[in-house]
């Protein structure tokens, strides 16, 4: 069955650039998370949606960075003004609820040049 | 201090070998989730727990509440289990984002 897409795999952008990032979670899940895995790092969080409620932006390390999710489904993470330290790989998970278990994308791969 | 710290960072092992992979943390938990993070980035869910013990073929979680402390298990190793293994703890309290451990890196040689 599908799991959780994201696109694009791999994506190369110059550093002040915005890039937007997309993840397809699994059909009928209602919560969506965004975690980033910088180079020799750990996972961090991002942001999580549930539901209709608002957004935990809590993880989100600067204003550059936002997430939407419309529909109750597709999201999509932009980062603006991109910086050489934004370089990770971004991963985008989905669950039933908020509270089961979290099926992650492959996630995309960022390089700030 | 991190909430969740793994031990070992580095573990290597001989084929059919038992691995034990350590968590502790130190805040107060809903769950905590062991995954699996494969050469070239792809994590896979192994076990969300909150008490007792899991297993799922050869892998098994324990968690113990009071000691704050989960192991995960791994018998008769094979090169192919070969991954970086992370625990990951739902806090209470914190909505239901995840908080990692800095991963265990397992290597299985035949």
């Amino acid at each position: 069955g599908a799991g959780v897409s994201q696109s694009p795999s791999n994506k190369v952008t110059e550093k002040g650039k915005d890039v937007e990032l997309r993840c397809d979670p699994i059909s009928g899940h209602t919560a969506l998370y965004w975690y980033r895995q910088s180079l020799g790092q750990g996972l961090e969080f991002l942001i999580y949606f549930q539901g209709n409620s608002a957004p935990d932006k809590s993880g989100l390390p600067s204003d550059r960075f936002s997430a939407e999710r419309t529909g109750g489904s597709v999201s999509t993470l932009t980062i603006q003004r991109t910086q050489q330290e934004d370089s990770a790989v971004y991963l985008c998970a989905s669950s039933f609820l908020g509270a089961y278990e979290q099926y992650f994308g492959p996630g995309t791969r960022l390089t700030v040049t | 201090k991190n909430e969740v710290e793994q031990s070992p960072q580095n573990l290597t092992a001989q084929e059919g070998e038992f691995i034990t992979i350590n968590c502790s943390y130190s805040v107060g938990i809903s769950a905590l989730h062991w995954l699996q993070q494969h050469p070239g980035g792809g994590i896979v869910s192994l076990f969300m727990l909150s008490s007792g013990k899991k297993k799922h073929g050869r892998l098994i979680a324990t968690i113990n509440i009071q000691e704050k402390h989960s192991s995960l298990h791994i018998t008769a190793s094979h090169p192919r289990d070969s991954a970086v293994y992370i625990c990951a703890v739902r806090r209470n309290n914190a909505g239901n984002m995840l908080t990692f451990g800095g991963g265990t890196r397992l290597m299985v040689k035949p």
